[in-house]
């Protein structure tokens, strides 16, 4: 099946701590975005990549750092510089960079700071 | 600039009710494109619809169907007859072309369907 993957599904941070995120597409796309969603709020891009080797910031970026070694793969680092790290963090992608793609979304990882 | 304004929070209906969700945009370009996208609870966003501004016909899609009326700049989402199931957070979104073959990509805030059985 084709599809987002991300893992893990709940994670849980000490505070000062960095965590990496993952998410793996087998959809042969060659954009993808991570956002972040607060507890009833809309979604805020954090960072995007066109295609493979490049990646570009969103609204959100300060805080967080991504790579796109592999076209399957776009992992997201939360570091010890975001102030408030805790939320819903989805991962998508889409065929192409370009208006008019819908993006597919992966079933989001829970990220909570202790 | 470019905007996406859902203006109803939450709505809460009981079942078999039926149930419009509204979408304005703004945008000055005259080439984009509008979407519809479910949250259910479990979280992952579920693509339902994507509409281009040239065309202005209506869609229907089994319960769903949405009104797309450019005067207005609106994207309005019905649900006939809805089910518990359909109990989730809605956005819509607007894609707008960028250079070198770029977009810019807007979620709305989100309304929150609540259907009561």
């Amino acid at each position: 099946d084709g599809g987002i993957t991300q893992s893990p599904k709940y994670l849980f941070r000490k505070e000062g701590q960095n965590v990496t995120l993952s998410c793996e597409q087998n959809l042969n796309h060659d954009a993808m975005y991570w956002y972040r969603q607060d507890p009833g709020q809309g979604l805020r891009l954090i960072y995007y990549s066109q295609i493979v080797n490049d990646f570009q910031k969103g609204d959100i970026a300060e805080g967080y750092s991504v790579s796109r070694e592999k076209k399957e793969s776009f992992p997201l680092t939360v570091t010890s510089a975001q102030k408030n790290p805790t939320a819903f963090y989805l991962c998508a992608s889409s065929m192409r960079y370009r208006a008019g793609n819908e993006q597919f979304f992966g079933p989001g990882t829970r990220l909570t700071v202790l | 600039a470019q905007k996406v304004t859902q203006a109803q929070t939450e709505i809460s209906v009981v079942e078999k009710e039926d149930v419009t969700l509204d979408c304005v945009y703004e945008t000055r370009d005259t080439t984009y494109y509008l979407f519809w996208y479910k949250q259910p609870p479990s979280g992952e966003l579920v693509f339902l619809i994507r509409r281009n501004s040239f065309d202005e016909q209506n869609e229907i899609s089994g319960r769903y169907s949405w009104n797309f009326q450019k005067s207005t700049s609106s994207f309005n989402f019905t649900i006939t007859a809805s089910q518990v199931v359909d109990s989730a957070v809605y956005f819509c979104a607007l894609s707008e072309a960028r250079d070198n073959y770029g977009q810019n990509f807007v979620f709305g805030p989100g309304t929150r369907l609540s259907v009561l059985p």
